[in-house]
């Protein structure tokens, strides 16, 4: 598997319920943050969570990390039609690199 | 809150022209990118840029792609000789600095089609 591995690949869920977006990486990270892309259109950052955290929440999105496992998880609650986009995890590589990976990321369909 | 606005929107040009995408990152940041995203592809990782020099650079940024900061607003990428392999869409970025609590903020991307 790639860094920066989004699962499911694509979501579809009904307008009030809870949608969970994971994300799984390979090598050792400094921050994990999620993004969020209408289509054809530019990256939204959602959330930043460090790699000494374990737990963020902002709104209505909840982040989790878990660096022995090397997994996140982007939990959105109450979901509206309007969050229907695709959402990336991109992954900064400790050791001060710039480059940061983003994965496949996850197609969300909230159905009003 | 501040943004990257990038320039042009769209642009489409013949196979070996030379494009220059323009980008305006956030004003007090201190490092610079380029990313790109073919249709249906992933984001990837093209150019960093700190203190007026590349910092890292990805296979994909070749001999054909150069990067420049002509003044103290914008940020340039310029393709010398494009390929239909380089119709995408390229978006800029900028962080403030590369600690760990760093969001990297993008804009809202050029669409590149080379025909």
């Amino acid at each position: 598997s790639q860094q920066g591995e989004e699962d499911p690949q694509a979501l579809s869920i009904q307008e009030g319920e809870n949608a969970t977006m994971n994300c799984s990486y390979k090598t050792s990270i400094n921050n994990l943050q999620w993004y969020r892309q209408n289509s054809g259109r530019g990256l939204v950052h959602l959330i930043l969570i460090r790699s000494n955290e374990r737990e963020k929440h902002s709104g209505r999105l909840r982040v989790t990390l878990d660096t022995s496992k090397k997994s996140s998880s982007l939990l959105i609650t109450a979901s509206r039609a309007a969050d229907t986009a695709s959402y990336f995890c991109a992954t900064a590589p400790s050791g001060g690199y710039q480059k940061v990976t983003f994965g496949i990321g996850t197609k969300l369909q909230v159905i009003p | 809150e501040p943004e990257v606005t990038q320039t042009p929107s769209h642009q489409v040009t013949q196979m070996g022209q030379e494009v220059i995408l323009r980008c305006v990152p956030i004003s007090n940041h201190l490092y610079f990118y380029w990313y790109r995203q073919i249709l249906g592809q992933k984001v990837e990782f093209l150019v960093s840029f700190y203190n007026n020099e590349i910092s890292e650079k990805s296979e994909i940024f070749d001999d054909q792609f150069s990067v420049e900061r002509p003044d103290g607003s914008n940020f340039t990428l310029k393709i010398r000789s494009t390929k239909l392999e380089d119709s995408a869409m390229y978006f800029c970025a900028s962080s403030l600095d590369t600690s760990s609590g760093n969001t990297i903020y993008f804009g809202e991307g050029s669409w590149l089609t080379v025909v």
